[in-house]
């Protein structure tokens, strides 16, 4: 079973600032979703990517499938940004879906104004 | 908006009763999974249907069933409600498996007393 980590669990930051989140995982796999879920439940899909670099407004992210590390980066934060963001990844093999999504706990993000 | 509803918003039940939650994916999804998120906690994978069979599920007891329909809708069915039941139970629809992007819908506050 894969075990997916993310960094920090917390994050507090000024209006402006640039966000690092990170997600690791231990076993290989194929593609990375990238997710945020507001206050209240609702989840969205920011970004799936299998290798190098997605870019979305102000939300970037990486990927390195050898090393198992994606990162999420948020240029020019704003309060809006508050919310916590998940990584999940889908099992190695292909179809994917006996196993489901294994999801990271998220990361907890407060952008003070 | 995803585009993917779910019914009710929230329930509340007692120890030992059934629950049904209802979940309409987007049109033109075969692909439905279902994911239990306790509070704190990142969302645990249940079960996957494709094309109205299940296909793949999690570490989770008998007494959590399912169903999907030809006209992308699905069903989770809880039997013998326990405490720890009481979770936001979400559904995702993609066109097909776990290696596209995935459409959440709002979840179900389920509160078992």
């Amino acid at each position: 079973k894969n075990e997916v980590e993310q960094s920090p669990q917390n994050l507090t930051a000024q209006e402006g600032e640039f966000i690092t989140i990170n997600c690791s995982y231990s076993v290989g796999i194929s593609a990375l979703h990238w997710l945020q879920q507001h206050p209240g439940g609702g989840i969205v899909s920011l970004f799936m990517l299998s290798s190098g670099k997605k870019k979305h407004g102000r939300l970037i992210a990486t990927i390195n499938i050898q090393e198992k590390h994606s990162s999420l980066h948020i240029t020019a934060s704003h309060p809006r940004d508050s919310a916590v963001y998940i990584c999940a990844a889908p099992p190695l093999y292909s179809g994917g879906g006996a196993d489901g999504l294994t999801f990271g706990k998220g990361t907890h993000l407060i952008i003070q104004p | 908006e995803t585009g993917v509803t779910q019914s009710p918003t929230h329930l509340i039940k007692t120890r030992g009763q059934q629950v049904t939650l209802r979940c309409s994916s987007q049109s033109g999804h075969n692909t439905v999974s279902w994911y239990q998120q306790a509070l704190g906690q990142g969302p645990q994978f249940i079960f996957q249907y494709y094309r109205e069979e299940e296909n793949g599920r999690g570490n989770f007891p008998p007494r959590f069933s399912g169903l999907q329909f030809p006209n992308y809708s699905s069903e989770l069915n809880v039997n013998a409600l326990e405490l720890d039941d009481s979770a936001l139970y979400l559904c995702a629809s993609s066109l097909a498996g776990l290696l596209n992007e995935q459409f959440f819908g709002p979840g179900t506050r389920l509160t078992v007393l």
